[in-house]
């Protein structure tokens, strides 16, 4: 099992530029996140999919769109970046329930000049 | 809302010794969990301990182990022979019983020295 997987590892955007951010998951897994780590914060989580075809905001949606292409697929897209948006993106998939550990990929360092 | 607060930035340990990394939240909630995550220079966020808040014995992990303290609203980390590949960024976080969200803490980075 790769466990969750990220691409890409690394990418600098210029400011109004849009990517996505893809992530993916082997452990049939039915919950993903993704969150943005900024320099002295913790995780914050940006959006979530409970199941396949739900999603959620978390606490920090503003300028972020999400799609839950399928059980596996958890993408995260940026349709305008913005130098506040320069962060570390990671995902993460569950079972679902609290008692279920998270599992995170390797994270994206993003930065948007 | 939940915080959660971690007031120590930084801490050192010398090897094989112990050492004990601090963590308070506030919440309004009776059912939660609490989770101490490892992040190593590697960036990968990885699971050490969790506490369910309706579970008075506290959790215990080979060498890590936390002291839940329910009425106070605290829940640190004990890390007995301490290693070197204990080195990382610790972090504390909460959810809700029904919840799926996290909420994390600002984080302390453990350095082990040899």
């Amino acid at each position: 099992n790769a466990g969750v997987t990220q691409t890409p590892k690394f990418q600098v955007l210029k400011t109004g530029q849009s990517m996505t951010l893809q992530c993916a998951q082997d452990m049939n897994h039915n919950s993903m996140y993704w969150y943005r780590q900024d320099p002295g914060m913790g995780l914050r989580l940006i959006y979530y999919s409970a199941s396949e075809g739900t999603t959620d905001k978390g606490e920090v949606p503003n300028g972020y769109n999400v799609s839950r292409l399928n059980k596996r697929e958890f993408s995260l897209r940026l349709e305008s970046a913005a130098p506040s948006q320069t962060s570390v993106y990671f995902c993460a998939s569950s079972g679902g329930q609290p008692t279920d550990t998270q599992y995170f990929g390797p994270g994206t360092r993003l930065t948007v000049l | 809302a939940q915080t959660v607060t971690q007031s120590q930035p930084e801490m050192s340990v010398q090897e094989a010794e112990t050492v004990t990394l601090s963590c308070t939240y506030d919440t309004s909630e009776n059912n939660y969990y609490l989770f101490w995550y490892k992040q190593p220079p590697s960036r990968q966020m990885i699971l050490v301990i969790r506490q369910e808040a309706y579970k008075q014995q506290n959790a215990t992990e080979n060498r890590f182990s936390v002291n839940f303290q329910k009425a106070a609203k605290s829940f640190s980390l004990k890390i007995s022979d301490s290693q070197l590949g204990d080195t990382a960024m610790y972090f504390c976080a909460f959810m809700k019983h029904a919840g799926n969200q996290f909420y994390f803490g600002t984080g302390t980075s453990l350095t082990v020295i040899p």
